[in-house]
């Protein structure tokens, strides 16, 4: 059973601040991604990783940044938290492939930047 | 850029009868059409999929239709009851430099009547 964890369910922060999301799976999955849940706009994708330091941008990348030193963690960073970047935070992995497969999410983080 | 249009962006029905949600796609390189599931304050679950070299596949009371002509998938549940009540997104895959890139629909709410 694929497990996604994610670092905090729940997270207050402030304007400016720098903030570190994380992101652990256990299947051995190499594709992991970084989405932002808003109301009326779906899921959008901020970035993501096909490979141990491999990163590619997705929609909405501007203000955040990720990394990915190891297989199983993904890790995205608010490098100066602003009010917009209030969200649900949804990290995701999937096996690499090049049909598409099933992403698995994780529990998300709801951040709130005041 | 590439986007992924749904509707309705919610949808009453009454339990017993059928829910038929749709979503419409630009990007002509996509290949791989996932559909998830959230319920209320739970992650995104998988619960159909379809690849372009198939038209339709079913899975118990829930379908889905694939058009890659007109670039339109469908998502059809029947006999629907009160815990198909939740979100409901499609997506669209296609490969991307080392993994595979997937762009989500906004989002269906579905809510079904006892």
């Amino acid at each position: 059973d694929v497990k996604v964890t994610q670092s905090s369910r729940y997270l207050v922060k402030r304007t400016g601040e720098k903030v570190f999301l994380e992101c652990v799976q256990d299947m051995d999955h190499e594709n992991m991604f970084w989405y932002r849940q808003d109301p009326g706009l779906g899921l959008r994708l901020i970035y993501f990783s096909y490979d141990v330091k491999m990163k590619e941008k997705g929609d909405i990348p501007e203000g955040y940044s990720v990394s990915r030193e190891k297989k199983e963690r993904f890790s995205l960073i608010l490098e100066s938290a602003s009010t917009n970047q209030t969200s649900m935070y949804l990290c995701a992995s999937s096996l690499i492939g090049a049909l598409g497969n099933e992403q698995f999410f994780g529990p998300g983080t709801r951040l709130t930047v005041l | 850029g590439e986007n992924v249009e749904q509707h309705p962006s919610t949808l009453s029905v009454q339990e017993g009868d059928s829910a038929v949600i749709k979503c419409t796609y630009s990007d002509s390189a996509s290949n791989y059409f996932p559909w998830y599931k959230q319920e209320l304050g739970k992650r995104p679950q998988l619960i159909i999929d379809i690849r372009s070299n198939v038209g339709e596949k079913k899975d118990q009371r829930i379908a889905v239709t694939l058009n890659k002509t007109a670039k339109h998938f469908s998502l059809h549940i029947t006999e629907t009851q009160p815990e198909d009540s939740a979100v409901y997104f499609c997506a669209a895959s296609r490969v991307n430099t080392g993994g595979f890139k997937t762009i989500f629909g906004a989002g269906t709410r579905l809510f079904v009547k006892a």
